[in-house]
């Protein structure tokens, strides 16, 4: 079963605007991981959190984790039309077997 | 360009009939895994192996089976094809668990089987 859910499903925004995207979880968890994936392509890797970090910039993304809450969120600041893609989250600890466990994603369209 | 590099990228089976699905990284990575993806569902692990000659089950294994003869190759096999199997499958690779660069993926199969 999903480890991660995230919220919304879908955000459309202007380009320019911040996107922010939100990650629950329900057991614990070594890490929380973001990926993004771009139409018909594969998953490429964003931007790891452990369980003892509460806030990891890289580039245009901003991540935090509240591990109390059993939640992550995803910031994209400045946002661009090449940002449109699905985010997923997925944890590294869940579920008792090896490998990450992803959510279902958010769907993000950026209007130019 | 290193990565991972799954074939075929596309294949229609009939209900019943076989195929493997190769993936290979060129990283020297450790860890393979092959999940896939349905619509409204996320990536589900199917496989995962942790080194040349092991492989263990995932979340959603019946019906598949994996070998890792080498260290660079995962091949996912379906040995009676049936249309419960139509998905997006990809490989994902890592050189260990949870390494801070985290899964390299593949472009994925997109399998459909009538």
């Amino acid at each position: 079963s999903q480890q991660g859910e995230e919220d919304p499903q879908a955000l459309s925004i202007q380009e320019g605007e911040n996107a922010t995207m939100n990650c629950s979880y329900k057991t614990s968890i070594n890490n929380l991981q973001w990926y993004r994936q771009n139409s018909g392509r594969g998953l490429v890797h964003l931007i790891l959190i452990r369980s003892n970090e509460r806030e990891k910039h890289s580039g245009r993304l901003r991540v935090t984790l509240d591990t109390s809450k059993k939640s992550s969120s995803l910031l994209i600041t400045a946002s661009r039309a090449a940002d449109t893609a699905s985010y997923f989250c997925a944890t590294d600890g869940g579920g008792g077997a090896d490998g990450l466990t992803f959510g279902k994603g958010t769907h993000l369209i950026i209007q130019p | 360009n290193a990565g991972v590099t799954q074939t075929p990228k596309f294949r229609v089976l009939k209900t019943g009939q076989s195929m493997t699905l190769l993936c290979a990284q060129d990283m020297n990575h450790e860890y393979m895994y092959w999940y896939r993806q349905d619509p409204g569902m996320g990536l589900r692990l199917i496989h995962y192996s942790v080194g040349e000659g092991t492989t263990a089950k995932g979340e959603v294994p019946d019906g598949y089976n994996v070998s890792r003869l080498k260290k660079q190759n995962f091949l996912l096999g379906l040995e009676s094809a049936a249309p419960s199997q139509t998905s997006v499958y990809f490989c994902a690779s890592s050189y260990i668990k949870t390494a801070s660069d985290g899964y390299t993926f593949g472009s994925g199969t997109r399998l459909t089987v009538v």
